[in-house]
């Protein structure tokens, strides 16, 4: 069955650090893939997403992912870390266009100054 | 602006109730889903409709109903049959490959 799995529950960056957030998947055949991120009590904002093409896409608030196939992984990464950036982050995976999404069950992000 | 209505934003609910949870988008998407959020649980897919009059079970279909009369509106109802409806419920909505937007949330709690 097509899964996706966040290796990381939490995190705890300092602000101004680099971040990687993990996202691995399981399926056959490459997926379409995203990135979401919740503020609590909000609704899911989409920071980025790949269909095809380039391996690293660009995303919003600086955010970037970057997708490999032989390691079937879509990570997330940001250069230098905001203290609003702390949130909960979900990867996603869909298996063709208008079909619903499979989600990760998330990785909390914590910002330390 | 085009977007995603939910309402209402908070919902409280005695036990052996239905409630109906809206939601609209005037986005003219085609495709509609409901997905459930627990803590530490992720996004747990409910129902989704791909066309008007046309709908299917998710992964955790059973207790809850939704219809889609209109393109613009995805009611989901929480029938007495679901046995924890205590949770975070999210609208989403799509059209071809522009990926999945989403409604701010309702959510629900059984007193």
């Amino acid at each position: 069955a097509q899964s996706v799995t966040q290796p990381d529950i939490h995190i705890t960056v300092s602000e101004g650090a680099s971040l990687e957030l993990r996202c691995n998947y399981s399926y056959g055949a490459t997926p379409y893939l995203f990135w979401y991120v919740q503020s609590p009590g909000q609704g899911l904002q989409l920071l980025l997403k790949y269909f095809s093409g380039d391996t690293l896409v660009q995303g919003i608030k600086g955010f970037e992912a970057e997708f490999k196939r032989s390691q079937s992984s879509f990570n997330l990464r940001k250069p230098s870390v905001h203290w609003s950036d702390a949130a909960e982050y979900f990867c996603a995976v869909g298996f063709r266009s208008g079909t619903a999404l499979i989600f990760g069950k998330g990785t909390t992000l914590s910002v330390s100054s | 602006d085009g977007g995603i209505t939910q309402s209402p934003k908070y919902l409280f609910r005695k036990e052996g109730q239905n409630v109906t949870l809206s939601c609209e988008q005037n986005l003219n998407h085609d495709a509609m889903y409901w997905y459930r959020q627990d803590p530490g649980q992720g996004l747990r897919l409910i129902y989704y409709s791909q066309i008007v009059n046309d709908f299917q079970k998710g992964d955790i279909a059973e207790g809850y109903s939704v219809s889609r009369e209109k393109k613009e509106s995805f009611p989901l109802t929480v029938t007495s049959a679901q046995k924890n409806p205590t949770a975070f419920y999210l609208c989403a909505s799509s059209i071809e490959d522009r990926g999945i937007h989403f409604g701010p949330g309702t959510r629900l709690t059984v007193l």
